[in-house]
């Protein structure tokens, strides 16, 4: 069973657009969701995490988790040719070892 | 900021031969981890490490790997005898108490020929 679903891309978007990034997953049990941004041949980076549902923002960011439907997104605002990367779901149950389970990432570019 | 180290960044070896992977994390963190990315595919997690032993392994972690903390600093990661398909990227992640705490590192990208 996959845990996690994820839309590879890629996405192209014009500098100043709207970006919605999405994840889905099977396992009712994941309280904890992280996105993760990962440039060519680096570790991710954390971007925003959320605790079960509900919304977080910062900045151009905001992180949305609907648990009943499994579903999360990120979404960035006025995008910028910075923000082009790997954007990583990653998700856990929330039990002190907390392994993660990631999407396969969308690949972003946002051009000038 | 504190990050996690890991070297080589780039290790080519030939099928069979044995392979260590070391990581330095952060220093005041609690958990350590292994994962693993092979190119076009899902970060894929392979240990976890916590009070000086193994606290869950994943499918993947299979006899052919092993994992130690031989020092307050190190964290290796070693392939016994390396198969084709264990080329991929591989890297070590630290945290502490919180479980959004994860710290990655670069990575070493592993070839095996």
């Amino acid at each position: 069973q996959k845990e996690v679903e994820q839309d590879p891309g890629p996405l192209s978007v014009p500098e100043g657009a709207i970006v919605s990034l999405n994840c889905t997953y099977s396992n009712s049990a994941f309280q904890y969701f992280m996105w993760y941004r990962q440039y060519s041949r680096k570790g991710p980076e954390l971007l925003m995490y959320t605790y079960s549902s509900g919304n977080k923002e910062d900045g151009r960011f905001t992180a949305q988790v609907d648990k009943s439907s499994k579903y999360i997104s990120l979404f960035i605002r006025d995008s910028q040719p910075s923000d082009s990367a790997t954007y990583l779901c990653a998700m856990t149950r929330g039990s002190t070892l907390g392994r993660l389970y990631f999407g396969r990432g969308t690949q972003l570019t946002v051009w000038p | 900021e504190p990050e996690v180290t890991q070297t080589p960044s780039h290790q080519v070896t030939q099928m069979g031969q044995e392979v260590i992977l070391r990581c330095v994390p952060i220093s005041n963190h609690l958990y350590f981890y292994w994962y693993r990315q092979i190119l076009g595919q899902k970060v894929e997690f392979l240990v976890s490490f916590y009070n000086n032993e193994i606290s869950e392994k994943s499918e993947i972690f299979d006899d052919q790997f092993s994992v130690e903390r031989p020092d307050g600093s190190n964290f290796t990661l070693k392939i016994r005898s390396t198969k084709l398909e264990d080329s991929a990227m591989y890297f070590c992640a630290s945290r502490g108490s919180s479980v959004y705490g994860y710290t990655f590192g670069s990575g070493t990208r592993l070839t095996v020929v």
